[in-house]
């Protein structure tokens, strides 16, 4: 089976600008979770998406939003960009049981 | 809440063993253990489900005590390819069986020949 997907795998953008990530799950996959991954703030939580529904949320501004196609496949956006948002962004999908399997990650710089 | 892993750093000879562990101050009902290694994607390693569940990978093995809200991971007669960041991701009882994991900062484990 082939493994979780993200694209872009780089991104640079610059602040105030808005950029868009892709996340495709591994097939049969219904739930995909992103994270923000940075050197200070570690591994955290960002949402997960459900059947199309967001199931969980972190505790992430209104700037950070995301949606599921009915093929699971996820894309997470961010507005209004800002320095600090530079970060590797990865996605997860799992099957049951909340066990993840992790993409390769977007890493994104904002300048 | 972030749950607390230590060591933060550890640093191995081969063929010695070490311990992880990931504490929490909230009630759990799974501990995830993951290893990441530098500029790859964290690797799934382990879940624990329910308290005092042990389980155990080649040489690596973990434990669950719900009642202190604590995991352990231990890695045994470590090779090393053991080397890299182990995260343990949690989840209340509230998130169980979603995609919701609540990370720790890491252990960051050094296996030298």
């Amino acid at each position: 089976k082939a493994g979780v997907t993200q694209t872009p795998r780089y991104l640079i953008k610059t602040r105030g600008q808005q950029v868009t990530l892709s996340c495709s799950p591994i097939s049969g996959h219904r739930s995909v979770s992103w994270y923000q991954q940075t050197p200070g703030q570690g591994l955290q939580f960002l949402f997960e998406y459900f059947s199309e529904t967001q199931r969980n949320k972190g505790n992430f501004p209104g700037r950070f939003s995301g949606r599921q196609f009915s093929n699971s496949r996820s894309e997470m956006n961010v507005s209004t960009l800002e320095l600090g948002d530079s970060a590797l962004y990865l996605c997860a999908s799992s099957l049951v049981n909340g066990e993840q399997y992790f993409g390769p990650g977007t890493r994104l710089t904002v300048t | 809440q972030q749950p607390v892993q230590s060591p933060q750093a550890v640093i191995l000879r081969e063929g010695e063993d070490a311990v992880i562990n990931c504490s929490s101050s909230k009630a759990l009902y799974s501990v995830h253990w993951y290893r990441q290694k530098h500029g790859e994607a964290p690797v799934f390693l382990m879940i624990l489900l329910k308290g005092g569940e042990q389980k155990g990978h080649d040489k690596i093995s973990a434990s669950f005590n719900e009642k202190k809200q604590q995991s352990s991971l231990y890695l045994t007669a470590s090779q090393l390819s053991y080397s890299g960041t182990y995260f343990c991701g949690t989840q209340p009882p509230l998130s169980s069986n979603t995609g919701k994991l609540i990370f720790g900062q890491g252990t960051t484990l050094q296996v030298k020949p």
